[in-house]
């Protein structure tokens, strides 16, 4: 399993990025998969997870819910994380996970992204 | 939401020991509970899922007990490379939760 996240940055308030995860050595389309982020010297943060290809639910953090958007193109292997109106606290490293075959747990993880949100 | 609570929050702790680290949730989970490994600098590693099932290639100094609110993790005979942060999630509803971490020092 290989998960590789890219399009982190700094970026100002009020900005916007697109975090990609580019997955491979699974069946992409049959997992479930989350966004975990972490914030400089602080604990692990859930934001929002998507449910696999056979279901449809997408979940979100209340502190992100209406500013980030979560999908994933299965023809492409790819997850994405769309953030708008980003916001100092939204500064840390983005992790891509892959959930486990029995439920929302990160069997496997990328080495994470940083965002930087400052002006 | 459902909390977790991590206990300690750090401990120290020299190779050969035997660790516990606690989790409790606030409301019953089942056994829906997961742990994670991270090392400084590091992405965390799955330790566990459903309380007590070592995920695939982890050695079986690790175990994990519980269900309901209170869980265990537990490692035995302790090694350098096991001096990390560990972490406890709940997936038994969203918004999934981790605890606080347990930071386990020499």
């Amino acid at each position: 399993v290989q998960l590789l996240e890219s399009g982190g940055g700094l970026v100002k308030p009020g900005g916007s990025l697109r975090l990609s995860c580019a997955a491979s050595g699974f069946t992409f389309n049959t997992y479930s998969m989350t966004w975990v982020r972490q914030a400089p010297g602080k604990g692990l943060e859930w934001v929002s997870s998507i449910s696999s290809s056979t279901d449809n639910y997408i979940y979100y953090a209340d502190s992100v819910k209406g500013r980030f958007t979560i999908s994933r193109d299965n023809a492409k292997n790819s997850l994405y994380l769309q953030m708008n109106s980003l916001r100092v606290e939204d500064t840390a490293v983005y992790y891509c996970v892959k959930d486990g075959s029995s439920g929302w747990y990160g069997a496997h993880w990328g080495q994470g992204t940083q965002v930087t949100v400052s002006s | 939401d459902i909390q977790m609570t991590q206990s300690p929050s750090s401990l120290s702790a020299s190779v050969g020991d035997r660790v516990t680290i606690t989790c409790r949730a606030s409301q019953g989970i089942s056994n829906y509970l997961a742990w994670f490994q991270q090392r400084p600098g590091k992405a965390p590693k799955s330790l566990i899922y459903a309380a007590s099932h070592l995920q695939s290639g982890v050695p079986s100094k690790f175990s994990g007990s519980g269900s309901g609110t209170d869980f265990t993790l537990t490692i035995s005979s302790l090694q350098p490379e096991d001096f990390a942060t560990y972490y406890c999630q709940q997936y038994y509803d969203h918004p999934l939760t981790f605890g606080g971490g347990t930071k386990v020092e020499i």
